[in-house]
C-alpha cells in the first residue's frame, strides 16, 4: 500500500467543470510534487510545494491551481480543461530539501476530459 | 530536450533472460535513483545511487552510477515476469542545470514473457 493517497482514483469531468484532484501523506515530508503522465511516458513535473510555498511551477497553464493548505495536503483545482490535459495525475512527497530526496508517489488520478 | 536518455525504450524479453538499461545524459547529478512503474500505480523507488562508480545490488538487479556522474545501468540477471514494468532512471540536484527538482528519463518499458 502507498503512503501517499489519492482521490478519487478516477475523474471524468467536461472542459466546463470545476474539479480537484486530492493528495494526502503522513509521513512526515515538507516537499510536495504533482506530476502529469500521459500513456507510455515519464512523469512531468508541474508543481512543487516547500514547507507549504510553492517553489517551482513548470509553465503550468493556469487552469490547473495547486493549493497546499497544511504540511500533510496537497490539492490541484481545475478548471476549464481541455481534451489534451487528459492523463495520469501523480502526487509525491519527500523530505524537503535541494531535490534531491528520494520521492514517494501516489498510485494517481486517472482524468479523462470529454 | 530530454536531459536523460534511456534506451532501450521497450524490451520484450523470455523469463530466465539477462538484460541492461542504460540512462545517459551530458548533464552531471549529485544522485540518481531508479524507480518501477506497474500499471495503475505510481512509480515506486528502487535504489538511488550517489557516488560516482558506486555499484548497488538489490536480489537481482544490480544498479551502477558512472564515474563522471552522468550515467546509470540497470541489470537484471534471470528476469522474472514479475520485473514486468516501466523503469526509470532519475537524475537528482543537476550540476550545471541547477535544477531543483528531479529529472525523469524517457523510460524503459520491460515486459518479461512467461
Amino acid at each position: 500500500d502507498t503512503e501517499v493517497t489519492q482521490t478519487p482514483k478516477h475523474l471524468v469531468m467536461g472542459m466546463t467543470n470545476k474539479k480537484s484532484l486530492k493528495c494526502e501523506q503522513h509521513m512526515g515530508h515538507r516537499a510536495m510534487y504533482w506530476y502529469k503522465q500521459k500513456a507510455k511516458k515519464p512523469p512531468e513535473l508541474m508543481f512543487v510545494y516547500s514547507y507549504e510555498k510553492l517553489s517551482i511551477n513548470e509553465s503550468v497553464p493556469s487552469r490547473f491551481s495547486p493549493e497546499c493548505p497544511n504540511s500533510s495536503l496537497l490539492n490541484l483545482h481545475l478548471h476549464a480543461l481541455q481534451p489534451e490535459d487528459s492523463a495520469l495525475y501523480l502526487c509525491a512527497s519527500s523530505q524537503a530539501g535541494s531535490g534531491n530526496q528520494p520521492q514517494h508517489f501516489g498510485d494517481g488520478t486517472r482524468l479523462s476530459i470529454l | 530536450t530530454q536531459l536523460l536518455e534511456q534506451s532501450p525504450q521497450f524490451l520484450s524479453i523470455q523469463e530466465g533472460e539477462n538484460l541492461t538499461v542504460y540512462c545517459n545524459s551530458s548533464s552531471v547529478f549529485s544522485s540518481l535513483q531508479w524507480y518501477r512503474q506497474e500499471p495503475g500505480e505510481g512509480p515506486v523507488l528502487l535504489v538511488t545511487v550517489v557516488t560516482g562508480g558506486e555499484v548497488k545490488k538489490l536480489k537481482r538487479l544490480t544498479f551502477q552510477f558512472g564515474d563522471a556522474r552522468k550515467d546509470s545501468s540497470l541489470h537484471i540477471t534471470a528476469a522474472q515476469p514479475g520485473d514486468t514494468g516501466l523503469y526509470l532512471c532519475a537524475g537528482a540536484g543537476g550540476v550545471d542545470t541547477g535544477r531543483r527538482a528531479l529529472t525523469f528519463g524517457s523510460g524503459t518499458r520491460l515486459q518479461v514473457q512467461p
